[in-house]
């Protein structure tokens, strides 16, 4: 499996600014997602991240409030935009190859809105 | 969005018992994962299951992939501490695979 880190892993923040988690790899995927764990709950699917071309964002989630950008295949950011206390969340970015089901994930990122 | 349904959702078990979690779901998965989360930390894949039927082990666990593609069920033998925990099944269509996750089982380990 490949080596995933995360930056920051961990932040408070004030409401309205944004926040910018990046995630690398250490070898090259094909596939890139970003997941939000709010408090005490199971994982949501925010977006699948593609390289070169915009992010396929799920039902719920808009680029204008999580614009994610996705430059090479062992990189990719997620921007928390216009931050409220309700984005207090764990944000996780995980990795796949196509063809395979599996999905390897980073350590994540703690985010805290005030 | 839709959330698989895992059971049950916690559980308090004495070091060396066997303990045995499941996951359903309305919907057709060709994947199977389970994972396992410790706090502060992301998921960490524990068994990943691609046929109806199939049945894998990894050490003390083993997992089987249900003959509907509508479930799966993990069990953990003679628990330890260390398996202390939130386990997450997940279902994944196709091979670009977005994945779905179940509610969480938390297993707590008393000595």
């Amino acid at each position: 499996s490949a080596v995933i880190s995360q930056k920051p892993s961990r932040d408070i923040c004030q409401r309205g600014t944004s926040l910018t988690i990046q995630c690398q790899v250490d070898s090259q995927v094909t596939m890139m997602f970003w997941y939000r764990q709010q408090p005490g709950q199971s994982l949501t699917l925010i977006a699948t991240a593609n390289q070169g071309s915009e992010a396929t964002y799920e039902s719920g989630f808009v680029i204008d409030k999580f614009p994610i950008s996705r430059p090479n295949l062992t990189f990719s950011t997620l921007t928390v935009s216009n931050m409220s206390p309700e984005d207090s969340s764990i944000y996780l970015c995980s990795v796949g190859r196509e063809g395979m089901g599996t999905q390897y994930f980073g350590p994540g990122t703690r985010l805290l809105v005030l | 969005g839709q959330q698989l349904n895992q059971s049950p959702q916690s559980m308090f078990i004495q070091e060396g018992e066997d303990v045995s979690m499941n996951c359903t779901s309305s919907s057709i998965f060709n994947t199977w994962l389970w994972y396992k989360q410790d706090p502060g930390e992301g998921p960490v894949l524990l068994i990943a299951l691609y046929k109806a039927g199939e049945l894998t082990s990894n050490g003390r666990l083993t997992a089987q992939f249900g003959i509907t593609r509508k479930d799966s069920f993990l069990n953990i033998s003679a628990s330890i501490p260390s398996d202390v925990g939130i386990y997450f099944c997940a279902g994944g269509t196709g091979t670009a695979s977005k994945l779905t996750f179940g509610t969480g089982t938390r297993l707590q380990v008393t000595l």
